[in-house]
């Protein structure tokens, strides 16, 4: 099945880093996307990269997608503590949508 | 307000009593899918259903049924529980590139 694999599993900063997350998968995507989790809850979508985009940014996040790598990241600038979630990779095709294990960021205050 | 409703949201139950966790959703999305999640193994799709009377099996069916006799509701169904079946439940229902999550249904199967 197809799904996006995030790197890493788990990651720790401290308040006003920037914390950088990675995606990859395996077969073509028409898009790829990302999802939040706070724990226990339902996911959010956060960002949409089509395939023919390279970088996209929407408030303190930024994400790029390399399709030769088949591979994506998600980067959150100046981190803060709310920010502390999991973070899940989404690809599609079409009509289907897999997701990773996820990337658990912890933001220390 | 766009929502996808899941209900209920805490369940336990015992070995072998049929269940059903519902869903539903005010979008009118074709698209609905199920998934459960476990710790180190993300999402995993367990049935989804591209329109009404339309579902197929996902990663992790087995164990699973649904159904999908109206557009905005799509049930998923447990005919015989089993402790493997303990997990976080999420249906989802997606409009070309979104998904939209329901809060999630905690199942714990004693």
């Amino acid at each position: 099945s197809q799904q996006g694999e995030e790197d890493p599993q788990a990651l720790s900063i401290q308040e006003g880093e920037n914390a950088t997350m990675n995606c990859s998968y395996k077969t073509s995507i028409n898009n790829l996307q990302w999802y939040r989790q706070n724990s226990g809850r339902g996911l959010v979508h956060l960002i949409l990269i089509r395939s023919n985009e390279r970088e996209k940014h929407s408030g303190r996040l930024r994400v790029t997608l390399d399709t030769s790598k088949k591979s994506s990241s998600l980067l959150i600038t100046a981190s803060r503590a709310a920010d502390t979630a999991s973070y899940f990779c989404a690809t599609d095709a079409p009509n289907d949508m897999r997701f990773g294990a996820g990337t658990r960021l912890t933001v220390k205050p | 307000e766009a929502q996808v409703t899941q209900n209920p949201r805490y369940l336990i139950t015992v070995t072998g009593k049929k269940l059903t966790v519902t869903c539903s959703q005010n979008m009118n999305h074709e698209y609905m899918s199920w998934y459960r999640q476990d710790p180190g193994l993300g999402l995993r799709q367990i049935y989804y259903s591209m329109n009404v009377e339309v579902t197929d099996k996902g990663d992790v069916p087995e164990g699973y049924k649904v159904s999908r006799k109206e557009k905005r509701n799509f049930p998923l169904i447990l005919e015989s529980p089993s402790p493997n079946q303990t997990s976080l439940y999420f249906c989802a229902s997606i409009r070309n590139t979104e998904a939209f999550f329901g809060q999630g249904t905690r199942l714990t199967v004693v």
